[in-house]
């Protein structure tokens, strides 16, 4: 099946820096990809769903600024964590589709701790 | 916004045992999915039920979907430890956006 990637796997970082993950396609092009945060014991929040070339979409409450997501390609999306505080200590997992009926991809995911 | 709400929240039963989960959704979709989620993993997709299905079956997993009551259910029989994980029910309302619930843990003791 699809293989879908996440880099880091997990990362720690000190409050105020930014941290970028990456989530690419291994062997399909994804039209499009979904970013969700996970808090513990909690279930997935989709936060922006980004289209190959285009603007993310940001579901209410999420900060654009603060989450910023770039799709520059078929097989690559990064959201970048701006400014990070212990509150955005999570998991983010992305999720790839190539637009085909009911195909969609998860990646493994990527928890953030940030002290 | 989440959309499934999942019932029970946790659920502990004996090996061997049937363990049933069920979901409740509120508005139209194109198929309802159910994925497991080991603790601190990544999400594994167990099945995915149309909403002209009434029912699917995969291995020890069977699935029912009642579109006039918006719910679905997930039934997991001859439960063994390693089904040990959290159960989450998503539902696609089309454009390939998924809407998870908050989903059920389930623990089997051995």
């Amino acid at each position: 099946g699809a293989v879908v990637s996440q880099h880091p796997s997990w990362v720690i970082c000190k409050s105020g820096t930014s941290v970028k993950i990456e989530c690419r396609s291994l062997d399909f092009q994804a039209t499009t990809m979904f970013w969700y945060r996970q808090f513990p014991k909690q279930s997935l929040m989709l936060m922006a769903t980004s289209n190959e070339g285009s603007k993310a979409t940001y579901e209410q409450g999420v900060e654009k600024d603060k989450f910023l997501i770039n799709h520059a390609s078929l097989t690559l999306s990064t959201l970048t964590v701006t400014s990070a505080h212990p509150e955005d200590s999570s998991f983010y997992i992305c999720r790839a589709s190539d637009n085909g009926p009911y195909e969609q991809y998860f990646g493994p995911g990527t928890r953030l701790t940030v002290t | 916004s989440q959309q499934g709400e999942e019932d029970p929240q946790a659920l502990s039963i004996q090996e061997g045992e049937n363990a049933t989960m069920n979901c409740s959704y509120k508005t139209s979709i194109n198929n309802l999915q159910w994925y497991r989620q080991n603790s601190g993993r990544g999400l594994v997709h167990l099945i995915l039920i149309r909403s002209n299905e009434r029912e699917k079956h995969s291995g020890r997993l069977r699935v029912t979907l009642d579109t006039s009551k918006k719910s679905s259910s997930l039934l997991i029989t001859a439960s063994r430890a390693a089904d040990t994980a959290s159960y989450f029910c998503a539902t696609d309302e089309g454009y390939s956006t998924l809407t998870f619930g908050k989903g059920t843990m389930l623990l089997v003791s051995p």
